[in-house]
Parts: C-alpha cells; sequence; structure tokens
C-alpha cells in the first residue's frame, strides 16, 4: 500500500528563522508527483509547491523549497524568512493514480 | 480565480438523519472529490468522480453515498449518520480526468463544513 507519513504533529519557530518539514512515503511506482499543500486556520486548503518525480531540480517557489530524495522517497519542505501567516497545517501529498494521498498534517506555528 | 463552495460551513444532525453536503465548483473541472479530515489522520477521501453520473470509491465509503447530475454540481450523502461521522468534510476539485500515472494538477478546496452527528 502507498503511504505518506509526517513524523513531526506540530512545529514552532520565530518569525524570519527557516524551518523544515519531513515527509517520506513508500511506493513501487516510477511515475508520480508529489505536493505540499497548506491550510491556514479557518481557510481554504491551498496548494504550496508541488514536484515531479522525474525530475532531478527541487522545486522552488518564492520562499518555499523542496528536498526531494526519490532514492530514499523523501521530500520535505524548507520555509525560509518564516511569516506570521505561515502559520498553519501543512500535508504532504502523492498522487500516482489519480488520487492522493494525505499525510496526516504538521501544524506549524509560527511566533512573533 | 477558481471557486469550490460547500452549502454549510457548520452543520448539527442527530443520529439516524439523512444528511446532505452540497458541493459546487466553477471552473469545469472534470475531477470533484469527497475527503473526511480528522485530526492525527489527514485526509481520506471517501468517493471522487471523474464525470457526470461516474463514481469511483475512496479509502472510506462505508456509510457514505454520493451523487453528480451535473458537472460543477457533487453532493456526499450520509444515508443514517452516526457519532462516528462527526468530522470536517472537504470537496475538492482539479481539471483533469483520470490519468494513469499520477497528475501534477492541483486540487482546489472548499471551505469544508464540520458535521456534528449527536
Amino acid at each position: 500500500a502507498q503511504t505518506v507519513t509526517q513524523s513531526q504533529p506540530e512545529m514552532s519557530v520565530q518569525e524570519a528563522e527557516t524551518v523544515t518539514l519531513s515527509c517520506t512515503y513508500d511506493t513501487s511506482e516510477n511515475n508520480y508527483y508529489l505536493f505540499w499543500y497548506k491550510q491556514p486556520p479557518s481557510r481554504q486548503m491551498i496548494l504550496v509547491i508541488r514536484q515531479e518525480a522525474y525530475k532531478q531540480q527541487n522545486a522552488t517557489e518564492n520562499r518555499f523549497s523542496v528536498n526531494f530524495q526519490k532514492a530514499a522517497k523523501s521530500f520535505s519542505l524548507k520555509i525560509s524568512d518564516s511569516q506570521l501567516g505561515d502559520t498553519a497545517m501543512y500535508f504532504c501529498a502523492f498522487d500516482s493514480n489519480y488520487q492522493l494521498i494525505w499525510g496526516a498534517g504538521t501544524k506549524l506555528i509560527i511566533k512573533p | 480565480d477558481v471557486k469550490v463552495t460547500q452549502s454549510s460551513r457548520y452543520l448539527v444532525k442527530r443520529t439516524g438523519e439523512k444528511v446532505f453536503l452540497e458541493c459546487v465548483q466553477d471552473m469545469d473541472h472534470e475531477n470533484m472529490f469527497w475527503y473526511r479530515q480528522d485530526p492525527g489522520l489527514g485526509l481520506r477521501l471517501i468517493y471522487f468522480s471523474y464525470d457526470v453520473k461516474m463514481k469511483e470509491k475512496g479509502d472510506i465509503p462505508e456509510g457514505y453515498s454520493v451523487s453528480r447530475e451535473k458537472k460543477e454540481r457533487f453532493s456526499l450523502i450520509l444515508e443514517s449518520a452516526s457519532t462516528n461521522q462527526t468530522s470536517m468534510y472537504l470537496c475538492a476539485s482539479s481539471p483533469v480526468g483520470v490519468v494513469a500515472g499520477g497528475s501534477s494538477y492541483e486540487q482546489y478546496f472548499g471551505p469544508g463544513t464540520r458535521l456534528t452527528v449527536t
């Protein structure tokens, strides 16, 4: 079975610090996609960043970047210069057959 | 902007009631999804639909049914609500149908319905 594991239920950092959220997954597929989604308190889930497994280069979106290690099946999210608005639940997700498999989420709190 | 709306933000129902959760998207997306979100469990797929009148079971379909009579609308039905169905229900849509090998298209989410069954 395909699974996604987020080992950090909750993290907190000071504003402006860099934080890394971990995600590992298990699959026998070779072609797939990985995503990080963000769910701010009482707001809708939105996509943060995506990575295609066949691409070697790590995806980046402004302050957000990933460290994709295909052999290790690891897909961590780095948030640089963290801001108060980054406070949210962060979910890692994996897509190989038209549906997403989700991790349990990491609650990230940015402290002023 | 893609907009996904859900009929209620909060809903309180009694055990045994039939419950309808409605979801509407305005971007002509083929795929629509219903998830259940519980603390520590992430999102679990209940049902999804890749076309009108088409539906596929997700990981936890027991106790639920769905209906998609129009492309923009996807309904989740709890035939006889039970207390263990108290949860946050999220609807999502995405712009591509069934694709082998996965899809890079993001899913767009509604605001969620927090359902309490007493």
